[in-house]
Formats: structure tokens, sequence, C-alpha cells
């Protein structure tokens, strides 16, 4: 139990098809990621958010669009995915301030599979 | 961030100590060693992190050089729920409120029964 859910753990959908995945985090953080991890590849960054705004968009592209109610919950909307979308998805969280040096800490994600 | 080399894999006899080392020659002054293991299917778990002293947790020990260009994450008595892939991450901890964690290929274990 590392205090990050998400939700669902496993979705698949076709390419018109809009869904969304959920992330909630129990440790009182205030920075909130979204990551994806392509078969083989190492984990992409994609989106960064701290005090629920968005400070990093690392060239997602529009068909991803996220949004950060607040500072425990994390949406990913998805709509006209492509097949080579198909990944594992992991939302993350960290306390921000201090010394800078806390942990991210990560939930076991969503494995999505386009169709 | 500095870059990190770690083995491409490595084997350990369940019940004895595992020990995962990491070279990050050119890590800098305000630059943190942080350790991640990922087991299949699963989300990044992190395990500990350092900046020059040794650290322990109820999970592992991390044992970083004096001159800080290396460091061993040793796991004391390895089960077979330990085999994953170990991530060495260095990064600089600049009171940024995020950050971006990147991850390389990291060291394959395999606990061995």
């Amino acid at each position: 139990e590392t205090g990050v859910t998400q939700t669902p753990r496993h979705l698949v959908m076709g390419m018109t098809n809009k869904k969304s995945l959920k992330c909630e985090q129990h440790l009182g953080h205030n920075a909130m990621y979204w990551y994806k991890q392509s078969a083989k590849k190492p984990l992409e960054l994609m989106f960064v958010y701290n005090f629920k705004e968005q400070t990093e968009n690392n060239s997602v592209p529009s068909r991803f669009s996220p949004e950060c109610p607040n500072s425990s919950h994390l949406f990913l909307h998805l709509h006209t995915l492509q097949p080579e979308d198909s990944a594992l998805y992991l939302c993350a969280s960290s306390q921000s301030g201090g010394a800078g040096n806390q942990p991210q800490h990560f939930g076991d994600g969503t494995r999505l599979s386009i169709l | 961030d500095a870059k990190t080399t770690q083995p491409t894999s490595m084997d350990c006899a369940e019940g004895r100590a595992a020990n995962l080392p990491c070279n990050h020659s050119t890590i800098s002054g305000n630059e943190y060693v942080y350790w991640y293991r990922q087991i299949h299917s699963q989300g990044p778990q992190y395990i500990i992190h350092g900046l020059k002293n040794n650290e322990t947790n109820e999970m592992a020990s991390l044992i970083i050089t004096e001159d800080r260009k290396s460091s061993t994450l040793i796991l004391p008595h390895a089960t077979l729920r330990d085999t994953a892939v170990y991530y060495c991450i260095v990064r600089v901890a600049n009171g940024a409120g995020s950050y971006q964690l990147t991850f390389g290929k990291g060291t394959k274990l395999s606990v061995i029964p």
C-alpha cells in the first residue's frame, strides 16, 4: 500500500472512445504527476501539478487532457487515442517545499490497451 | 541530473544479502541518490534516498562512498518477493516544488530459491 490509488487497473478502449483515469493520494502531498511507461521503454513524464497548478506539460498530444481539482486527486481524460498510446500509465505524488528532496510515491498504474 | 550506471542483471540466493551497485561519478554536491524498484506489472516503489551519509530503513541500507561517486543498495536478507528491477537515480534537490524523475534501465535482480 503506497498511499496512491489508481483506477481502473486495466482499461480496454476503442480509438473513438472517451475515458478517464483517476488517481487519488492519501499522503497529504501537494505535487502530483502522470508518467507513461511503454513496453521495454523507461518512464516518460507527461504532466506535473504543484498545488493544483500545472507546472509541466512534456509535449504531450492534446488527446490526453489532465485535470487536478485538488491536491489529492488527479485525472487523465482520454479521447481519440491511437494504438501506440497503449501503455502503463502511472500516477505519483510528492511533498514539495523544504530541502526539496522528498521522494515521489507511485500508484500501481492503469494498464491501457487501445483496440 | 547526473548519469548513473548499473549492472544489467544480478542473481542473489534467497536469505543472503543482495548488494546492488550504482556508479554516479559525475554527481554534484547538491544531488541526492534515490533507489526505487519495480516489480512486474506494478508501479515503482520508493526504497531509500541519501545525500552523503549512509542511510538505513526497514527495507534496505544505502551506502554512499566518501567521494560520493558510487553507492550500494543492500537488501540484508533477500526473499523471492525482492525479485524486481532496481533503479538508482540521482537528482538535484533545489527546493523546487516538483521535479522529474529520470529512470534508466536499472538492474534486474533475481532472487534464487
